[in-house]
């Protein structure tokens, strides 16, 4: 079946670092491929989606690149911020899954201090 | 403004009492799902409509039930709710059945059952 796999956290960073957050996936068809953000107290928000392999999804300073050939998503940002600091979910959808049903990954907390 | 909102943020139930979470979306969506977030595990879908009065079981239906009597309303039940019911419950609406369907994510309701 279906899975998503994402780098433990907690991550923490000083705010102006690189942020990375690994993401590879398994799925049977072609996916999409998403992620997702969860601010303290509130639900999940969609950061970024990529529909096809090579596609690049970017918001608010973050990009991922869609890789088929190695099955990943990473997160990236070149200069995080402390209103940053979240819980982000990989998350895929695939055609095997029935429509827009997602997979998500364990989600990686980040914290960014000043 | 995309709007999902969740009756309670907050619910305290008792071993063995029916439990009621009630999730409204004010989009005109066709498509409402319920996940349950539990640390270490990420979100994991209970249950999920694609229509008023359908509803298809997720990865994890057992002990939960659901009702789409309207369009924009989805209920999720806990028959008998047991300890291992404790978790934080995640309402989300998306609008198609495409692979790059957003989903829209209520604030969520943290449950305890004691």
């Amino acid at each position: 079946g279906d899975s998503v796999t994402q780098m433990e956290g907690p991550v923490t960073l000083s705010e102006e670092a690189f942020l990375t957050i690994n993401c590879t996936y398994t799925a049977t068809g072609y996916p999409s491929l998403f992620w997702y953000v969860q601010y303290p107290g509130e639900g999940l928000q969609l950061l970024l989606k990529a529909t096809k392999a090579d596609d690049k999804g970017s918001n608010k300073g973050f990009e991922a690149t869609y890789r088929k050939e190695t099955t990943s998503f990473h997160l990236e940002k070149g200069s995080v911020q402390v209103s940053d600091s979240a819980v982000y979910f990989c998350a895929l959808s695939d055609r095997g899954g029935g429509g827009n049903k997602l997979t998500f990954g364990t989600g990686t907390q980040l914290k960014v201090e000043l | 403004d995309v709007k999902v909102t969740q009756s309670s943020r907050y619910l305290v139930k008792r071993t063995g009492e029916k439990v009621f979470l009630e999730c409204v979306q004010d989009m005109d969506h066709e498509n409402m799902f319920w996940y349950r977030q539990d640390p270490g595990l990420g979100l994991r879908l209970i249950y999920f409509s694609y229509d008023v009065k359908m509803k298809e079981k997720g990865d994890i239906p057992e002990g939960y039930s659901v009702s789409r009597e309207k369009k924009e309303r989805f209920s999720l039940i806990l028959e008998s709710a047991s300890t291992n019911q404790t978790s934080m419950y995640l309402c989300a609406s998306s609008p198609e059945r495409t692979l790059t369907d957003t989903q829209y994510f209520g604030p969520g309701t943290r449950l305890t059952v004691l």
